[in-house]
């Protein structure tokens, strides 16, 4: 079974800086979806961004941005210029592309603190 | 605002009662999915429907029951709750294909006493 590991429980950044998220994940398929999703204190899951796998070309929302590295299953999450509406937990998760019967893998989650 | 509506925002009530959870799809979607979360962890998936079939089952409980219905709306029955089901359910809903983003409700705030 897929699993996905955040190994950053807790993580704060100054506000304008920059910081990165990790995220690993196991799997034995070579196609599938990797994903974050920001829960600010209103408990929203609000879409950041989205990764193909068989996309060689990282994926970019305006201040977002990931480094994917397949072959090491590796997903960070960049966050340039650091606004302190971007205090939030995010969660890393993974989808299948082939199998119906597996659903979204979500990771427990890092807890960013923007710092004024 | 996702498009993807839950019913009610908040819900209290006591061990062995049972309640349901409304959740309406954004228009279009044909998919729905029940995720749970327990306090300060991760999302949990329960079950998926798409257009009215169930298509894909996780972590649920026997107690735990959920259907979609001919306008593609879905209800998570909650049954014999106890004090550990309190959390936040969410539903989330898509377009076919495991390609698709699911985009998430608010969220339903269970508490059981």
């Amino acid at each position: 079974a897929q699993t996905v590991t955040q190994s950053q429980p807790e993580m704060s950044v100054q506000e304008a800086e920059t910081v990165t998220l990790s995220c690993t994940y196991d799997t034995s398929e070579s196609d599938y979806y990797l994903f974050w999703y920001k829960q600010p204190p209103s408990r929203q899951m609000i879409l950041v961004i989205r990764q193909e796998a068989y996309k060689q070309q990282n994926a970019t929302e305006n201040r977002f941005s990931v480094n994917f590295q397949k072959a090491a299953k590796s997903f960070s999450l960049k966050i340039s210029d650091s606004q302190l509406g971007d205090a939030a937990m995010y969660f890393c998760a993974y989808r299948s592309a082939n199998n119906y019967g597996q659903n979204f893998v979500f990771g427990p989650g890092t807890r960013l603190s923007v710092l004024p | 605002d996702s498009g993807v509506t839950q019913t009610p925002k908040h819900l209290i009530t006591a061990t062995g009662q049972r309640v349901t959870l409304r959740c309406s799809p954004r228009s279009g979607d044909l998919s729905v999915y029940w995720y749970q979360q327990s306090l300060d962890q991760g999302l949990q998936f329960l079950i998926q429907y798409y257009n009215g079939e169930e298509r894909a089952k996780g972590n649920i409980l026997e107690r735990f029951s959920a259907q979609q219905f001919p306008d593609l709306h879905s209800e998570l029955n909650l049954s014999s709750l106890e004090l550990g089901d309190s959390a936040l359910y969410f539903c989330a809903s898509s377009r076919e294909g495991l390609q698709e983003t699911q985009y998430f409700g608010p969220g339903t705030r269970l508490l059981v006493l």
